[in-house]
């Protein structure tokens, strides 16, 4: 089935305490992408790749970082999280060679950083 | 920079009545592409629309259909026929030049019976 995961789907923290939410896709897809979902302000892009070991900044990207050394992977690492970073997070794919099509969701994961 | 408006932050509409969600646009970039995704309570994202800059045709997907004028920079999403499914958050979105994404902040629709 093609699908993209994440996990965990659901996450609580401490202020300081690294982690990391995974996200894998099995469609061979380039595009891959992170958003977080808060209340009142839709989806915002923290970062995205197009393609292995290239990513970039998106409109939201302080106090995350991701790496993208295989195609199927995508893993979004907060070294340092604070509060304001409890959010949903999603992360998405899209079909290969054809830049941001459709998009295709993880589940998300809520993350509680207390 | 592209910005993305949704200025409808709730609607009604009458089940089996059509309905429009606004969605204007901003960009500099001359090839761009605009989407609008799904999110009922349960929390996933479907897609459900797209629309290419230089589409001259308006999408239209079963009883979903993007109404795009270019000059207005709008690309409002009609629903026809209303189902109680269609309940939901909706987000209109804009991929540039560099495939940046912004979405809009939504609109919940609610079905009435």
């Amino acid at each position: 089935e093609a699908q993209v995961t994440q996990n965990p789907r659901y996450l609580i923290t401490v202020t300081g305490k690294k982690l990391t939410v995974t996200c894998s896709q099995n469609m061979n897809h380039e595009y891959m992408s992170w958003y977080r979902q808060d209340p009142g302000l839709g989806l915002r892009q923290i970062y995205y790749s197009m393609n292995v070991e290239v990513t970039d900044k998106g409109d939201v990207p302080e106090g995350y970082k991701v790496s993208r050394k295989e195609k199927r992977n995508f893993p979004l690492i907060l070294e340092s999280p604070s509060p304001n970073q409890t959010s949903l997070y999603f992360c998405a794919s899209s079909l290969p060679g054809q830049g941001v099509d459709e998009q295709y969701f993880g589940p998300g994961t809520r993350l509680t950083v207390t | 920079a592209q910005k993305i408006t949704q200025t409808q932050p709730g609607m009604f509409v009458q089940e089996k009545e059509a309905v429009t969600l606004d969605c204007t646009y901003d960009t500099s970039d001359q090839s761009y592409g605009l989407f609008w995704y799904k999110q009922p309570s349960s929390g996933e994202m479907i897609f459900l629309i797209y629309q290419g800059s230089y589409d001259e045709q308006n999408a239209t997907e079963g009883r979903y259909s993007l109404n795009f004028q270019k000059a207005r920079k709008s690309a409002n999403l009609v629903i026809s026929a209303s189902q109680l499914g269609d309940s939901a958050m909706y987000f209109c979105a804009i991929s540039g030049g560099y495939q940046k994404v912004t979405f809009g902040t939504g609109t919940k629709l609610q079905v009435i019976p």
